[in-house]
This record gives C-alpha cells, sequence and structure tokens, in this order.
C-alpha cells in the first residue's frame, strides 16, 4: 500500500508570489489535512478536507488556502507568500471509518520563502 | 495554541538506556495519540490511548495517562541509535472522535548515543 506522497519535496518562492502543494492520499483514505511545521511555532493545523468538502480550519489568514478533489488527492495554496510562510508543510491523511483519529503523514514539503 | 506541552524539550541519553518524556494538556479528550518525526520528515504514529485507558504497550513502548492531571507520559525501553528523533504528543482539537485537526506539543527531542 502506498503511503501519503507530497510533491514537491523542496521549493523556493520569493516574496508575493503563490505556491501550490499536492497531497495524495493513502487510497481509500477521504480524509485529507495539512500542517505547518515551523521552529517557532511548531505544527499548527492548517484544515482538514473530507469527501470535496472542508471539515476543519486552523487559524491561518485567507492567503492559505486549499481544495480535495473527487479522487481524495489535495491541494493547497498559499498566495503572496511572506517570509514567515517558510516552513515544512506536512499532509496527512486518515481513513474515516478507523473509528480513530490516527493520521498517517507523507515526507512534507519544505518551502523557502526569500 | 498548543494543547499538549512537552517535558523535557531536550533529552540525550546513552544506547541501552531507558528515555521518558512527559506531555501535559489542557482540555478534556477522547484519546492521545504520540507520534515520531526523524529529523525534516514526516511524522509516524507510535501509539494512541483512549481516555478510558491507563497503561498501554507497544513493543519497547509504554504509554501511560493520567486524565484527573491532564497529563501523559511515554517510556522508551533499552533505546536505541535508531530512536534518536522528536517525539510529539497530540490531542483532538474539538473533541471530535474522527477528525484530523489534531494539536501537537511542542516535542521532546531524543538523542541516543551510541
Amino acid at each position: 500500500k502506498a503511503g501519503v506522497t507530497q510533491t514537491p519535496r523542496y521549493l523556493i518562492k520569493t516574496r508575493g508570489q503563490q505556491v501550490t502543494l499536492s497531497c495524495s492520499p493513502i487510497s481509500g483514505h477521504r480524509s485529507v489535512s495539512w500542517y505547518q511545521q515551523t521552529p517557532g511555532q511548531g505544527l499548527q493545523f492548517l484544515f482538514e478536507y473530507f469527501s470535496e468538502t472542508q471539515r476543519n480550519k486552523g487559524n491561518f489568514p485567507g492567503r492559505f488556502s486549499g481544495r480535495q478533489f473527487s479522487n481524495s488527492r489535495s491541494e493547497m495554496n498559499v498566495s503572496t507568500l511572506e517570509l514567515g510562510d517558510s516552513a515544512l508543510y506536512l499532509c496527512a491523511s486518515s481513513s474515516s471509518t478507523s473509528g480513530a483519529n490516527v493520521l498517517t503523514f507523507g515526507a512534507g514539503s519544505r518551502l523557502t520563502v526569500l | 495554541s498548543q494543547q499538549g506541552e512537552e517535558d523535557p524539550q531536550a533529552l540525550s541519553i546513552q544506547e541501552g538506556e531507558n528515555a521518558t518524556m512527559n506531555c501535559s494538556y489542557k482540555t478534556s479528550i477522547n484519546n492521545l495519540q504520540w507520534y515520531r518525526q526523524n529529523s525534516g520528515r514526516g511524522l509516524v504514529h507510535l501509539i494512541l490511548i483512549r481516555s478510558n485507558e491507563r497503561e498501554k504497550h507497544s513493543g519497547r513502548l509504554r504509554v501511560t495517562l493520567d486524565t484527573s492531571k491532564k497529563s501523559s507520559s511515554l517510556l522508551i525501553t533499552a533505546s536505541r541509535a535508531a530512536d534518536t528523533a522528536s517525539y510529539f504528543c497530540a490531542t483532538l482539537g474539538d473533541g471530535s472522535s474522527n477528525t484530523g485537526k489534531l494539536i501537537f506539543g511542542q516535542g521532546t527531542t531524543l538523542q541516543v548515543k551510541p
């Protein structure tokens, strides 16, 4: 069973640009969550999608958005990048039928904003 | 905001010794989970303990939960160099039993010296 796949793994952008990150969940998993990890703030929840609908949202500005497709693949977009958006962005998927919220994480997309 | 506060922030031990890390949380929970993260990579789920459980074992891992004190501990016995990683506790953010919205502690960085 393939794991959670995130692309790209590394990317460098400049302030003001936008970026799109992609996540392919484990086959059969319908929930996809996104997290931002920085040395200062740690792991922070961005949003969760389930069956193409945003189910939960963290406390991030509107520059951060996401979506989920019918095949459960998800993308997140950050517009008007700021230096503080430099972080490791982690995607995780989970099965809605497990009865527990155990997450399987991808390896992450490391974004550097210059 | 961080639900879990972990202690210590960093721990350095010799191979073969036991490692104990603690986590405190603020609100009522359905379950508490522990994850491991190797440097710059995604998180790996280690163990989940439900609110009605007091202790759980998985291989060399032992987790305890004290809901009256809102705290949990993770014990790794007979540590190995391969256990070198950061360890995070995580709880649900909204009281639901099945959501990807976890709140993570700041983590304990464990170094096991060969």
